[in-house]
Order: C-alpha cells, then structure tokens, then sequence
C-alpha cells in the first residue's frame, strides 16, 4: 500500500516560514491534497490539487509537488496557524483504489 | 452551505457493530459529482480512509476494514450510513463523515464535526 511520510513536528516563529514535507514514492505523478486540523476540530481542506487554495484560505498558505516529495508552505505564520496539518493523496497503482492520508505534522508556533 | 452532521451511539461493546449515520443538509446526497466518505482518528493519532459512497450505492472500502465495513445511502432522507461489525477498542475513535471525493477521485471537503465511538464492555 502506499505510505506519505510527515515529519512529526515543526516549529516556526511568528512572522517566518513553515515547510511542512510529505514523502511517497513518485508522489509528483498525483495530486496532493493538504487539511489544517486544530485540537478538537474537524480537518478543513487547505490545498488541493498540489497548489490551489479553497476560497477564504489565506494566500499565505502554498503547495508544491515534485519528485518524491509535496510541500506545504505557511508564509508569516500566525499564532492561528497552529495546528495538525496531513497530506492526502488517491492512490490506483494497486489492485484496489485507496485514500491515502499521511502521518501528520504538528506545526508549533513559538 | 454544505453541512455534514454525524449520529450514532456514543459507546459500543466489544465484539457488537458500530452503527453511525451522517445527514447532510444545504445539498443534495444524489449529486453526480461527488462521492461521499467515512474517515476516522484514533485519540492522538491520524486520519484512516474508511471507505465512500457514490448515491447510486458504488462503494469503495479501505483493504484494511474491507471485512468489517458497510457503507449504505438513504438518498430520501439524504443520509449515508457506516457499519462496522465486530468491534474491538482498536476501533474506539472520532469518526468523520466528508463529502469526497469528486469523481476524479481527490480530496474530502466539507467535513462534519466528527463523533466519538468508545469500544468498551
């Protein structure tokens, strides 16, 4: 089955960049999707189709994918940032189509 | 606007089926567009794909659950349902109901709030 590697944590000042990584073999060749999710709340769609922003997501949030690796970028991270952040991907290259998530990223900010 | 809402009983007995219903409203459930999925998130840890409903009844299950899993649609009452059967407190989480993914097969978006299911005797 196929796997998405997260870091489990990031920190970041207020006002500075958060990088948060997703790895999966070939993950260039999808679509990778990315939710926020804050203590005790549902995910909510960050990014989708590698780069695009939902309406009312800042434009401090931004996506890329390449390689083996998606990224999701936080410019001038706010206190509000704070949260779980997961990347998301179909996956069809089994005998079975599947919704893959992966491991989370705590993003902290100081 | 789109609203998801999950139902079910809060605590369920080892070895029973987890029975969960999720109602939406400010949309239709027999849209052509979209599929509708099950996700869930043990206490502290991450999203697992359950498994989506297409309103014509299509179903796709994560390998993982397959055994276990039914998911069903009501398109009169504009509601999808999740069974699980033979539970085990590996099962004890929150659970999601999401509109997604899209018939190209991408994201989950809305979410509903999400509910809690305790696997205990």
């Amino acid at each position: 089955s196929y796997v998405l590697t997260q870091p489990p944590s990031v920190s970041v000042a207020p006002g500075k960049t958060a990088r948060i990584t997703c790895g999966g073999n070939n993950i260039g060749s999808k679509s990778v999707h990315w939710y926020q999710q804050k203590p005790g709340q549902a995910p909510v769609l960050v990014i989708y189709y590698d780069s695009d922003r939902p309406s009312g997501i800042p434009e401090r949030f931004s996506g890329s994918n390449s390689g083996n690796t998606a990224t999701l970028t936080i410019s001038r991270v706010e206190a509000g940032d704070e949260a779980d952040y997961y990347c998301q991907v179909w996956d069809s290259s089994s005998d079975h189509q599947s919704w893959v998530f992966g491991t989370g990223t705590k993003v902290t900010v100081l | 606007q789109l609203q998801l809402q999950e139902s079910g009983p809060g605590l369920v007995k080892p070895s029973e089926t987890l029975s969960l219903t999720c109602t939406v409203s400010g949309g239709s459930i027999s849209s052509t567009t979209y599929y509708w999925g099950w996700v869930r998130q043990p206490p502290g840890k991450g999203l697992e794909w359950i498994g989506i409903i297409y309103y014509s009844g299509s179903t796709y299950y994560n390998p993982s659950l397959k055994s276990r899993v039914t998911i069903s649609v009501d398109t009169s009452k504009n509601q999808f349902s999740l069974k699980l059967s033979s539970v085990t407190a590996a099962d004890t989480a929150v659970y999601y109901c999401a509109r997604g993914p899209d018939v190209d097969m991408n994201w989950f978006d809305p979410w509903g709030q999400g509910t809690l299911v305790t696997v205990s005797s």
